[in-house]
């Protein structure tokens, strides 16, 4: 079974500063994808960055990047520097195989609890 | 990026009734679509994944009869909550992904209150 954890309820980063959250995974999956959304007050779910179990190098979108460490099933996200408008929840999500189209739920992202980020001015 | 909308972004309906929540995905085919469930400072929980043309897979513990899902076209998906109950009130959100791709893109979320 796949499962994502998530050990930070909450974190708080000075604006301008970088800042890590720590997102670990279990699969037996060969194959998966590994997500990043954020999830404003608002409620939406913004996505964020993908990395695919055999990309050797890590994503990188603008100031997020993925630490993607395969052999610790980790993959954090870094925030570089913090802006006020990146207070939110953030999730970390997993899915097997993410170029196959299950039929059923197999395709599902599975998500962490959340990280919630808090930037001081 | 994709945009995937919700209707209606709230609803209040009194207990017993039915609430029909409708998502759309605007600028793609959705080959499959989730609905997700989240309650105040939890993490999504699926509902249930439905492909275009074919009935839901429902998660375990999810009552088929009363969260109906219809995935009658390729940019359309409804829930259907059925006779409402207080505890069915939450934070509903419908994602979409197109076949072949691996991005998963959300509504924006539609807040139902039962009273």
């Amino acid at each position: 079974a796949q499962k994502i954890t998530q050990t930070q309820p909450g974190m708080f980063v000075q604006e301008k500063e970088a800042v890590t959250l720590d997102c670990t995974y279990d699969t037996s999956d060969q194959s998966y994808g590994l997500f990043w959304y954020k999830q404003p007050s608002s409620g939406e779910m913004i996505f964020l960055i993908y990395q695919g179990s055999y990309d050797e190098q890590n994503a990188t979108e603008g100031r997020y990047s993925l630490n993607f460490q395969k052999a610790r099933k980790s993959a954090n996200l870094v925030i570089s520097a913090s802006q006020l408008g990146d207070s939110a929840m953030y999730f970390c999500a997993m899915r097997a195989d993410p170029f196959k189209n299950y039929g059923g739920s197999q395709g599902n992202l599975i998500f962490g609890k959340g990280t919630k980020l808090s930037v001081k001015p | 990026g994709a945009v995937v909308s919700q209707h209606p972004s709230r609803v209040i309906c009194k207990s017993g009734t039915s609430v029909k929540i409708e998502c759309r995905s605007l600028d793609f085919q959705a080959t499959t679509m989730f609905w997700y469930r989240q309650f105040p400072k939890q993490s999504l929980m699926l509902m249930a994944t439905s492909n275009e043309g074919s009935k839901a897979t429902y998660e375990q513990g999810v009552e088929k009869d009363k969260f109906l899902i219809n995935h009658a076209s390729l940019t359309l998906s409804t829930l259907t909550v059925t006779s409402a109950h207080p505890e069915d009130s939450s934070f509903y959100i419908c994602s979409a992904r197109a076949r072949g791709q691996h991005e998963q893109y959300f509504g924006p979320g539609t807040r139902l209150t039962v009273t």
